[in-house]
């Protein structure tokens, strides 16, 4: 079966402090992509990165950093120095195989994060 | 303006009532979903279609009806509401490399 699990409901800080989301992942695919979107308070979903299950470098953008790691399952994501601005609810995501050359996306239940200044 | 756009924005109507949620997109993107998103729940695919004319359930897709005559509206009606379909809606349509891009959302509430 495909899952995500975030762990982490909700989580507060104080501007400027580093803090890492986890993401967790059951998948029997042997290829597949793992996302992270935004929900800011507004409520759009933004997208912010896809890594698949061949590229286990670490990405960073910015303030931004994503650690995929197969052999836990587990697809963390990290924001340093953070700022209020980042406040919002943090969804990771599995592609999945859904029939009839189909994917859809499983998402985790999400983290909310709340920066305070 | 290019990008994915919903209409409306925000619609309260009365139980069994027939309401009818707009998706549009520029990208010309084969692939389009539609979600709800509940406290607890999470995002929650109701429906989503690989191309015109080729529409498929998704896990919550009761009460719901979908078409898509053109590559770039994906409509979602229903046909009955009920209270429990009050809820935020996001249409998304798909990328080159399965990452979704959603529109702003519709917040319903049915009364």
């Amino acid at each position: 079966a495909q899952k995500v699990t975030q762990a982490q409901t909700e989580i507060s800080v104080v501007e400027k402090e580093d803090v890492t989301l986890d993401c967790v992942y059951e998948t029997r695919d042997t290829t597949y992509y793992l996302f992270w979107y935004k929900q800011p308070p507004s409520g759009e979903l933004v997208f912010l990165i896809r890594r698949n299950s061949f590229d286990e470098q670490n990405e960073i953008s910015g303030r931004y950093s994503w650690n995929f790691q197969k052999s836990t399952s587990s697809f963390n994501f990290t924001i340093t120095a953070s700022q209020v601005v980042d406040s919002a609810v943090y969804f990771c995501a599995l592609n999945r195989y859904s029939g009839a050359g189909s994917y859809q996306l499983t998402f985790g239940k999400g983290t909310k994060l709340s920066v305070i200044p | 303006d290019a990008g994915i756009t919903q209409s409306p924005r925000y619609k309260i109507t009365e139980t069994g009532r027939q309401v009818t949620l707009m998706c549009h997109q520029t990208w010309s993107h084969s692939y389009m979903f539609w979600y709800r998103q509940d406290l607890g729940h999470g995002l929650r695919l109701i429906y989503y279609s690989a191309a015109a004319d080729i529409t498929d359930k998704g896990e919550v897709p009761d009460g719901y009806v979908v078409s898509r005559s053109k590559t770039e509206n994906f409509p979602l009606t229903l046909e009955s509401a009920t209270r429990s379909q009050t809820s935020v809606y996001f249409c998304a349509s798909r990328g080159l490399v399965y990452e979704q891009y959603f529109g702003p959302g519709t917040r319903l509430t049915v009364t």
